[in-house]
């Protein structure tokens, strides 16, 4: 699976966006771009996927770059609760493939 | 839907012991379900995927024989920490695929093991 680069952390202010970027410089043609976040000491969460198109959803918006080179995760309008660990994965849309966890980016929203 | 349970959520053992922990899926039937560790700080380190009636896939660095992965049934799998040291204390989570679609696993909620 081809690696993935994020910051280490990131602050929002709470009602605000938050634009999470990701490079995946070696993606392959076959490969997904997943964004997964963790909540401090529970499960990961599913966020969203995309190839190469953008895509959105109740969560969240994914933005890929027409190389497919990077990818930015927005959060229209951060809450508190959005407060977490985000992990951008790249991996094959095979149902069952592994992934593989980066170091992700903190987020804090600040009130 | 697509809820995943694990059981116990918190377990304290004594070294040298073995702990079992159960990994659910609740309204769906889970294909491939996998095992994860995560150490303080750090990030989810992939231990093992499991095939529903088929053996387990072990990353490199796993002994498949201190981790005991089960996965009889298209609900359930379990992870057996066997002989637990104070080494083996952890946050252990596993996820779960559907089996169709794209590559979206479902998380448990997690085990926190500590090992005495």
């Amino acid at each position: 699976d081809a690696k993935t680069t994020q910051p280490t952390s990131m602050d929002c202010a709470e009602g605000r966006a938050a634009n999470l970027p990701c490079n995946h410089s070696t993606i392959s043609g076959n490969e997904y771009v997943y964004w997964y976040r963790q909540i401090h000491s529970q499960g990961p969460q599913y966020i969203i996927h995309g190839l190469k198109n953008n895509e959105t959803n109740e969560m969240a918006s994914l933005i890929i770059t027409e190389d497919r080179k990077s990818s930015t995760l927005i959060l229209p309008h951060a809450t508190l609760r959005d407060t977490a660990v985000y992990y951008c994965i790249v991996s094959k849309e095979t149902s069952g493939s592994r992934l593989t966890f980066g170091e992700g980016t903190q987020l804090t929203v600040n009130p | 839907g697509a809820v995943v349970s694990q059981h116990p959520s918190r377990v304290i053992c004594k070294s040298g012991t073995s702990v079992k922990i159960e990994c659910r899926s609740l309204d769906f039937q889970a294909t491939t379900m996998f095992w994860y560790r995560q150490f303080p700080k750090q990030s989810l380190m992939l231990m093992a995927t499991s095939n529903e009636g088929s053996k387990a896939t072990y990353e490199q660095g796993v002994e498949k024989d201190k981790f005991l992965i089960n996965h009889a049934s298209l609900t359930l799998s379990t992870l057996t920490v066997t002989s637990a040291h104070p080494e083996d204390s952890s946050f252990y989570i596993c996820s779960a695929s559907r089996g169709q679609g794209y590559n979206e696993q479902f998380f448990g909620p997690g085990t926190r093991l500590t090992v005495l």
